[in-house]
């Protein structure tokens, strides 16, 4: 199975700053890595998928990057309403894996 | 709008059974794979297993293989999980999603809670 390293586990930040969370993939993965936003007691929702597409949507102040088996994701400037868990995930072959998450939470 | 709706948790005892329903609206669910996805209390999120469109072989996670079953209605659009021989590290909350290509699980459904215990 490919494990998937988040980190960190926790982030405290303020409105209007830029955060950046890492993943790592135990193997090559190519672009196949999504992000997900959770709020408490809602479900996952898409963010970024293929490493770098925004899905539709999806403000432009989320970002990610990567290839192989290291990625970003980053937040350029923190509302509000951006304060949640966020995980990745790979999508290369089953079992589907997820990072550990990152508790955004305000400084 | 597209939808799924999940529905079938509560509380079982540990080695009960559990069936759970996801509700599709909004679209086919057997032009599409569809997965359950499940979270433990205060936990991150486990991949739990998949159902292929073409009826093909489905795919569980080590921790549910020959305890739970997918399964899909393709007259009443909704996908199931049979759940036997329950324990209580399977107390959570259980989401639906379909596979989105190119790889995607959107949408979710917003998850029904399974509870373990005697």
């Amino acid at each position: 199975d490919i494990q998937m390293t988040q980190s960190p586990p926790s982030l405290s930040a303020s409105v209007g700053d830029r955060v950046t969370i890492t993943c790592q993939a135990s193997q090559d993965i190519s672009n196949y890595l999504n992000w997900y936003q959770q709020k408490p007691g809602k479900a996952p929702k898409l963010l970024i998928y293929d490493a770098s597409t925004l899905e539709t949507g999806v403000p432009s102040r989320f970002s990610g990057s990567g290839f192989g088996t290291h990625f970003t994701f980053t937040i350029s400037s923190l509302q509000p309403e951006d304060f949640a868990t966020y995980y990745c995930q790979h999508f290369g072959y089953l079992p589907l894996t997820f990072g550990q998450g990152t508790r955004l939470e305000i400084e | 709008e597209v939808q799924l709706v999940e529905s079938g948790g509560g509380l079982v005892q540990p080695g009960g059974a559990l069936r759970l329903s996801c509700a599709a609206s909004g679209f086919t669910l057997s032009t599409y794979w569809t997965h359950w996805v499940r979270q433990g209390p205060g936990k991150g999120l486990e991949w739990v297993a998949r159902i292929r469109n073409d009826g093909g072989p489905t795919t569980y996670a080590d921790s549910v293989k020959g305890r739970f079953t997918i399964s899909r209605d393709n007259a009443k659009n909704t996908l199931y999980l049979q759940m036997n021989s329950l324990r209580a590290e399977d107390t959570g909350v259980y989401y639906c999603a379909r596979d989105n290509p190119p790889r995607r699980l959107d949408p979710w459904g917003q998850g029904t809670l399974v509870t373990v215990s005697s």
